[in-house]
């Protein structure tokens, strides 16, 4: 079974608007962190947002913010007031501490298309 | 502020040929990992290095090989390239195990074709 899924393979976007890009991951550690990390056009990684597995509180920065809900394992990101400049491939990622030795797993990523 | 340094950016490989990608980090990081990202996929672990000296097998390890003799330094090579191994490389490193921590700080890619 797949650690990471993301199910939308493309996303499109009104500029201004907010847009929720979906990740559910399977693990059986109870220590695990979740990552979303954006690729633009140009190729590099970026990271974007964390959230650890006991944390109590949604993650947020700035426009992004992470939705976690544990019982149902998704980590959707949360992007506010869409701007062109988001355009870009987003992908999910998880850190498993016990039982995949702090190795982080990704997900296929959602391409996300903002529209002025 | 470097981060992290890929070389060589891009490269061009005839079948059977070898080489070796360099990657250094300046952060101090212990772990470091090589990824590689094919067309319309995520980023699949090739091997990993949790300190100098130690390397271990990723999800995807066959046709590599990997060295960490300095901390900063984590080299991936090919003895013998195969068309299958065209993909961009990322290298990335982060601080350390725990869940709190182990945001991955990435290279800016190497492009590897095999002809």
């Amino acid at each position: 079974a797949q650690k990471i899924t993301q199910t939308q393979p493309g996303m499109f976007v009104q500029e201004k608007e907010a847009v929720t890009l979906d990740c559910t991951y399977d693990t059986s550690d109870p220590s695990y962190g979740l990552f979303w990390y954006k690729q633009p056009s140009s190729g590099e990684m970026i990271f974007l947002i964390y959230q650890g597995s006991y944390d109590q509180q949604n993650a947020t920065e700035g426009r992004y913010s992470l939705n976690f809900q544990k019982a149902r394992k998704s980590a959707n990101l949360v992007i506010s007031a869409s701007q062109l400049g988001d355009s870009a491939m987003y992908f999910c990622a998880m850190r498993e501490v016990l039982t995949n030795a702090g190795k982080s797993t990704f997900g296929d990523g959602t391409t996300l298309t903002v529209k002025p | 502020n470097a981060g992290v340094t890929q070389t060589p950016k891009f490269r061009v490989l005839k079948t059977g040929q070898s080489m070796t990608l360099l990657c250094a980090q300046d952060m101090n990081h212990e772990y470091m990992y090589w990824y590689r990202q094919d067309p319309g996929m995520g980023l699949r672990l090739i091997h990993y290095s949790v300190g100098e000296g130690t390397t271990a097998k990723g999800e995807v390890p066959d046709g590599y090989n990997v060295s960490r003799l300095k901390k900063q330094n984590f080299l991936l090579g090919l003895e013998s390239a195969a068309p299958s191994q065209t993909s961009v490389y990322f290298c990335a490193s982060s601080s350390g195990g725990s869940a709190n921590t182990g945001e991955l700080f990435f290279g800016e890619g190497s492009r590897l074709t095999v002809l």
